[in-house]
């Protein structure tokens, strides 16, 4: 079955800093790809998603996810975070291909400092 | 449009005592699903439905557990003789029909069984 890891677990960051999150999830073949984020008190919500075309995609709030086929990776990044980024990101993929319930990361906090 | 609700947001209950949580989508969206999310993990998938028909239980939904959608609309998830193991977060998501199309989450019930 397919499951998705996220390396870091707490990751704490001085304001204006980069950022890259760790994405690997399992097994190949054509695989759609999602980042959804969780802020204090709120519900989650999508930041970005790959489903095909160019493996770098754009999502909210200047973050940027590569999508790497030969890794199964699928990173996310930011060049710069704000005490905003404050919250918990979630990696996710279906389970197989054209299915769409997901299957989740453990999540990454995500602790921006002034 | 409101976004995806939830009720109760919150539900403390006995061990071995029933309850149901509702969830109401967003009007347009065909799919609906159930996750639960426990601490210090990513949500995991329990059922979900297109329109009134359950397509796809999960191995995580035991006997106890039922989720019906009867008019396609709104759905509701029961849990009977609850277990303290059922404690945990109760996410509910909504999507049209597609791998393309993103689920969008509800705030989530938060039950605790003492």
């Amino acid at each position: 079955a397919q499951s998705v890891s996220q390396h870091n677990h707490h990751v704490i960051l001085s304001e204006a800093a980069s950022l890259e999150l760790g994405c690997n999830y399992s097994y190949g073949g054509t695989v759609n790809l999602f980042w959804y984020v969780q802020y204090p008190g709120q519900h989650l919500q999508l930041l970005l998603k790959y489903f095909s075309g160019d493996p770098l995609v754009k999502g909210i709030k200047g973050f940027e996810a590569e999508f790497i086929k030969s890794k199964f990776s699928f990173n996310l990044r930011k060049p710069s975070v704000q005490w905003s980024d404050t919250a918990e990101y979630f990696c996710a993929v279906p389970p197989r291909t054209g299915n769409t319930p997901l299957v989740f990361g453990k999540g990454t906090r995500l602790s921006v400092i002034a | 449009d409101t976004g995806v609700s939830q009720n109760p947001r919150h539900k403390i209950t006995k061990r071995g005592q029933n309850v149901t949580f509702r969830c109401d989508p967003i009007s347009e969206h065909n799919r609906l699903y159930w996750y639960r999310q426990t601490l210090g993990q990513g949500p995991e998938f329990l059922t979900y439905f297109q329109n009134e028909a359950q397509l796809e239980k999960s191995r995580l939904l035991s006997d106890r557990f039922s989720a019906e959608r009867p008019k396609g609309s709104f759905s509701t998830l029961e849990i009977q003789r609850t277990e303290q193991g059922d404690s945990a977060m109760y996410l509910c998501a909504s999507s049209m029909t597609g791998i393309y199309h993103e689920q969008y989450f509800g705030p989530g019930t938060r039950l605790t069984v003492t």
